[in-house]
């Protein structure tokens, strides 16, 4: 079993609609929960991340984190076709532990 | 957010011959530089860790007489593929820590090098 597991997709949505981006996970050491988005042929750039479990919101994106069942989110409200990207999630055990990523998950907005 | 930028973008090459790629933080001074290596609908692979003025940290499968990492300044690391081959052409993306050891929210990532050996 890898690490961290993630759809690859891709999901295509309307715009406007709410996205919700998946990951689990099988290291129970995991404590910080990052997710990036990366767009075609550039570098990821971090979204948010989050220590633990709990709910994180910053402006349209939420991100949650579910300890116990090893399961993590990113939802996106509103969505907007310059959110389509590549979505990974990425975890890592300590502040400055290496961090595992996830395939990633390739999102189209369909305007 | 901070600026970490590569160069080349995208290079091709001819196998047996050698490829540079430079990593440079723009803006800020990062003690500790990552290179990862992402093939086409993978994840990032963290290839190695590189601490400025010390030898690079590789992780396990990856050979480190191939890959070589220079870190010889806090704004500059260089990743050389040696002796390239078609198995090598990937995304190589790395990344400068802003904070100690690059801590999660002091990590900027560079824009990324397509290498493609024929």
């Amino acid at each position: 079993q890898k690490e961290v597991e993630q759809d690859p997709g891709p999901l295509s949505v309307p715009e406007g609609a709410i996205v919700s981006l998946n990951c689990t996970y099988s290291n129970s050491a995991f404590q910080y929960f990052m997710w990036y988005r990366q767009y075609s042929r550039k570098g990821p750039e971090l979204l948010m991340y989050t220590y633990s479990s709990g709910n994180k919101e910053d402006g349209r994106f939420t991100a949650q984190v579910d300890k116990s069942s090893k399961y993590i989110s990113l939802f996106i409200r509103d969505s907007q076709p310059s959110d389509s990207a590549t979505y990974l999630c990425a975890m890592s055990a300590n502040r400055d532990d290496k961090i595992i990523f996830g395939k990633g998950t390739r999102l189209h907005i369909l305007p | 957010g901070a600026v970490v930028s590569q160069h080349p973008s995208w290079v091709i090459c001819k196998s047996g011959t050698s490829v540079k790629i430079e990593c440079r933080s723009l803006d800020f001074q990062a003690t500790t530089m990552f290179w990862y290596r992402q093939f086409p609908k993978q994840s990032l692979m963290l290839m190695a860790t590189s601490n400025e003025g010390s030898k690079a940290t590789y992780e396990q499968g990856v050979e480190k007489d191939k890959f070589l990492i220079n870190h010889a300044s806090l704004t500059l690391s260089t990743l050389t593929v040696t002796s390239a081959h078609p198995e090598d052409s990937s995304f190589y993306i790395c990344s400068a820590g802003r904070g100690l050891a690059g801590e999660i929210g002091e990590l900027f990532f560079g824009e990324g090098s397509r290498l493609t050996v024929l």
